[in-house]
């Protein structure tokens, strides 16, 4: 079956880093998103990777290693505005997205 | 309008009722999907369509129909609505069907509530 696996929940401080973890189990592999949702609203993109390695895009950065079916996004000087949930999504071998149940980022002051 | 528009925002639904959940994206992409989002676990596509007269089954697409007759609308259709089918749908567009990078863009949900 496929499979995506985030933690449920994690807690970070106002101008801390945190990494938010993700790995998966698909029937091929077309590439990872990463999209950003706040509550009460609709999921917005952040990255995709299809490449190993690191891609950085102002204080947020994702990683991708296939051959370990992970990837990571990484979210630098964290600010308020960052609480919400982070979706990750693969795209299996019909380009079609499966996604995990996303991680609820609370930040504290 | 710029992106995806859905209507209604929320709605309450008695069971066994027939409900149209509308969706119109002004991007002119070529694909379209439905999905449902439920607490503690992650977006289920419904139903997809890569191009305007063809439509796809997804991951659960029982007691739900969609129609593709134009480029611009995805409209999804209970037939008689059942209490489990009380989620937020979230129509979402992509450029292309397929492809590397695709990204999908997502209207602003309808919240369904079947009593």
């Amino acid at each position: 079956g496929q499979n995506i696996d985030q933690p449920t929940e994690m807690t970070a401080t106002e101008g801390a880093i945190v990494q938010i973890n993700c790995t998966y189990q698909t029937s091929g592999f077309n590439g990872l998103f990463w999209y950003q949702q706040h509550a009460g609203e609709a999921p917005t993109f952040l990255s995709y990777n299809v490449l190993d390695g690191l891609e950085e895009k102002g204080r947020f950065s994702s990683f991708l290693s296939r051959s370990k079916g992970y990837s990571y996004l990484l979210l630098k000087e964290l600010q308020m505005k960052d609480s919400a949930s982070y979706l990750c999504a693969v795209s299996d071998s019909n380009y079609q997205l499966i996604w995990g149940a996303g991680t609820k980022l609370i930040i504290k002051p | 309008i710029a992106g995806i528009t859905q209507a209604p925002t929320s709605q309450i639904l008695a069971a066994g009722r027939r409900m149209t959940l509308r969706c119109t994206q002004d991007m002119r992409h070529n694909a379209m999907y439905w999905y449902r989002q439920d607490l503690g676990l992650g977006l289920r596509l419904i139903h997809y369509s890569n191009t305007a007269g063809t439509t796809g089954k997804g991951e659960v697409p029982d007691g739900y129909s969609v129609s593709r007759a134009n480029t611009d609308d995805f409209p999804l259709t209970l037939a008689s609505a059942v209490p489990s089918q009380t989620s937020v749908y979230f129509c979402a567009s992509s450029d292309q069907a397929g492809g590397l990078g695709n990204e999908q863009f997502f209207g602003p949900g309808t919240r369904l509530t079947v009593l």
